[in-house]
């Protein structure tokens, strides 16, 4: 599985922009970016997910490189309620295969 | 709002009692997964079901765990005997074989086993 590298921990200030970075050097052609995010004591929920061009959905936006090897998740206005561990997944585009989790950036959004 | 639900929330139990713990997928989805999660492991995929049948339970202990789909609206995971290195979170997620490709998760499963 290509393997995605996300800094450990990040913060933010309540009300103002997010952008957590992820690096995929190794992705392959095929590969679509996923990112899920776990809320404290809730499992894992989708978030985005994009191959080439920037995404944009109610939650969150996708900045995908030109080259595909990283990529930023970007939310717009953080809130107290966008504290939780986000992660960046690979996945192959061959129906819905299993996740594979890393340990995902944790998300402190401050008052 | 449709959701995956799981039975029961918490569960401890001791050493050597079995577990059996259920999910029941969004009515329509034909993809079903068992993942767990501990502090020191992160989470990690059990098992996954396509159309009620088993495609992958390489990540499950042979010996002591099993899963399966009775029907459609039920999988289950069942630990016999539980030991306390299985003190974790089971999730269950069900989703669609095609597009889209999101997995819906549920709340999850808190076992102790002492």
């Amino acid at each position: 599985d290509a393997k995605t590298t996300q800094p450990n921990s990040m913060e933010s200030n309540e009300e103002e922009p997010v952008h957590l970075p992820c690096n995929h050097s190794t992705i392959s052609g095929t590969d679509y970016i996923h990112w899920y995010r776990q809320l404290p004591s809730q499992g894992p929920e989708y978030v985005i997910h994009g191959l080439t061009s920037n995404v944009n959905n109610r939650m969150a936006s996708l900045a995908i490189a030109e080259d595909r090897k990283s990529s930023t998740l970007i939310l717009h206005r953080a809130t107290l309620r966008d504290a939780a561990v986000y992660y960046c997944i690979l996945r192959p585009n061959s129906g819905n295969t299993p996740l594979v989790f890393g340990k995902g950036t944790r998300l402190s959004v401050i008052a | 709002d449709a959701r995956v639900t799981q039975t029961p929330r918490h569960k401890v139990t001791e050493m050597g009692q079995e577990v059996t713990m259920r999910c029941q997928p969004i009515l329509g989805h034909n993809t079903v997964f068992w993942y767990r999660q501990t502090m020191m492991q992160g989470l990690e995929l059990l098992a996954y079901f396509r159309n009620r049948a088993p495609l992958d339970d390489s990540g499950m202990p042979k010996d002591r765990f099993s899963a399966e789909m009775p029907d459609a609206t039920l999988a289950t995971l069942k630990i016999q005997p539980s030991e306390p290195r299985d003190s974790a979170v089971y999730f269950c997620a069900s989703g669609l074989s095609g597009s889209p490709l999101e997995q819906y998760f549920g709340p999850g499963t808190r076992l102790t086993v002492t």
